[in-house]
């Protein structure tokens, strides 16, 4: 197993545009979590989806972003109307039901120029 | 959530044991106490987690006080490749209530050769 995916590894978009990203998890975690991480800052948690169901969203989470895991495998997100503030990398996670460790993907640098 | 505090900053010598204090007076009894760190450039990365007792595995042991108000993570022989920033973050258990990890500012550790 190769660990957690992210694409693509960077993003450049103007604003305005949508953007959306993918997360390939471990292939037998059934839980799935996207993460938000601004310089200097440590990543904030965004969503999480329990097989194909979102159990929990942010606030942080505006109208503008939205989450699926439409077969409880990879997952995507989607930015639309993307604004400089959501210039951030995007972590996604993934791990076991329970108290067990997340393991994270290497990011989606996000730049909205 | 529960918070945690950490210091800022800690510095050590190269092959020199390095104990990263956390403090987490307001617990609850189901709190997970959980150590991720995060390299430069880097999505953060699992180092250890526990309940009650300590816990030892290949990168690091946790210390965990009797009254679970505070935690050490221990580093036994810190290397340049440990320099990081290392987060304690408390996580509770059970059904949908476990999942999302609430970042603080965490410790930044130096390692000097």
């Amino acid at each position: 197993d190769t660990g957690v995916s992210q694409n693509p590894r960077h993003k450049i978009t103007k604003r305005g545009q949508n953007v959306t990203f993918r997360c390939d998890p471990i292939s037998e975690h059934n839980r799935l979590y996207w993460y938000r991480q601004t310089l200097g800052q440590g990543p904030e948690f965004l969503t999480y989806f329990q097989n194909e169901a979102q159990l929990e969203k942010s606030r942080l989470l505006s109208d503008r972003f939205s989450a699926e895991r439409p077969k409880g495998s990879f997952s995507t997100l989607e930015i639309q109307r993307t604004e400089q503030g959501d210039s951030a990398m995007y972590l996604c996670a993934s791990s076991l039901d329970g108290p067990r460790p997340q393991y994270f993907g290497p990011g989606t640098r996000l730049t909205v120029l | 959530d529960a918070k945690t505090t950490q210091p800022n900053s800690m510095e050590s010598n190269e092959e020199e044991p390095v104990h990263l204090p956390c403090n987490h007076s307001t617990i609850s009894g189901t709190d997970y106490i959980h150590w991720y760190r995060q390299l430069p450039s880097q999505g953060p990365e699992y180092v250890i987690h526990g309940l009650t007792s300590n816990v030892n595995n290949r990168m690091a042991s946790l210390a965990i006080a009797e009254d679970r108000k505070s935690s050490t993570l221990i580093l036994h022989r810190a290397t340049l490749r440990d320099a990081a920033v290392y987060y304690c973050i408390l996580s509770g258990a059970g059904g949908t209530s476990y999942g999302k990890l609430t970042f603080g500012q965490g410790t930044i550790l130096t390692v000097h050769p």
